[in-house]
């Protein structure tokens, strides 16, 4: 059984980066898809990117292509997802996932809200 | 980038049948677009309960099913029950492999 823990609550300033990480526990880390949702407050769920650990490459959505990065560190089993210049409309909760796997296969980490204040 | 499109709200009286649908703006969507929904209830994080167009996970309720109904994919709920009350996401995938979310659908069972 896959879970997901992720790193607590941020508040940053615009401009600034943040990172929040991901740990997995159970299961074949460097097989899944790990994906990022972000979710505004209010607002729907945003597919942000994804990333195989075993291939090392993530795939973006292009609406946050050049603003986020997304890694992976098959040591720690941990996904990283990173902003750069934060903007007042960046303070959402941001999921960790992974799905994709066939029956039973949905995990989803608690969120991590990021709040952009300055 | 494409735009998945979806009812954004709908109300099912108790016991009743609502179908919920799912667009893509580059075309019919396919099962190729490997459709899911997710189910998301407020304060609590989204969870799947259709993956790849029908499938369903042991906690999917029997009473939604999944399909493709003309050029959408589908998410039926025949037999509302007030505990369906909630935000509905159809999820898509594109070439990329990259993925996007429709805005939701929400469901009020009144």
């Amino acid at each position: 059984q896959v879970q997901l823990e992720q790193s607590g609550a941020e508040v940053k300033k615009p401009g600034s980066s943040v990172k929040v990480s991901c740990k997995a526990s159970g299961g074949t880390f460097s097989t899944y898809v790990f994906n990022w949702v972000r979710q505004a407050p209010g607002q729907g769920l945003e597919w942000m990117g994804g990333i195989i650990p075993m291939f090392g490459t993530a795939t973006y959505s292009q609406k946050f292509q050049g603003s986020v990065t997304i890694s992976a560190d098959e040591s720690t089993t941990t996904v990283n997802l990173e902003l750069s210049g934060l903007r007042f409309d960046d303070t959402a909760l941001y999921y960790c996932a992974t799905w994709g796997e066939g029956y039973d296969f949905d995990h989803w980490g608690q969120g991590t809200l990021v709040t952009v204040s300055s | 980038q494409a735009v998945v499109t979806q009812e954004p709200s709908l109300t099912v009286s108790p016991g009743g049948t609502v179908t919920l649908t799912c667009g893509s703006s580059t075309g019919p969507v396919t099962s190729d677009h490997y459709p899911h929904w997710l189910q998301q209830r407020p304060g609590q994080a989204p969870r799947t309960l259709i993956y790849e167009t029908f499938n369903k996970h042991s906690w999917t309720p029997a009473r939604f099913s999944g399909s493709l109904i003309g050029d959408k994919a589908a998410l039926t709920l025949s037999g509302a029950q007030a505990e369906d009350e909630a935000e509905y996401y159809c999820l898509l995938s594109y070439s990329g492999p990259r993925l996007v979310f429709g805005e939701g659908t929400k469901l009020t069972v009144l």
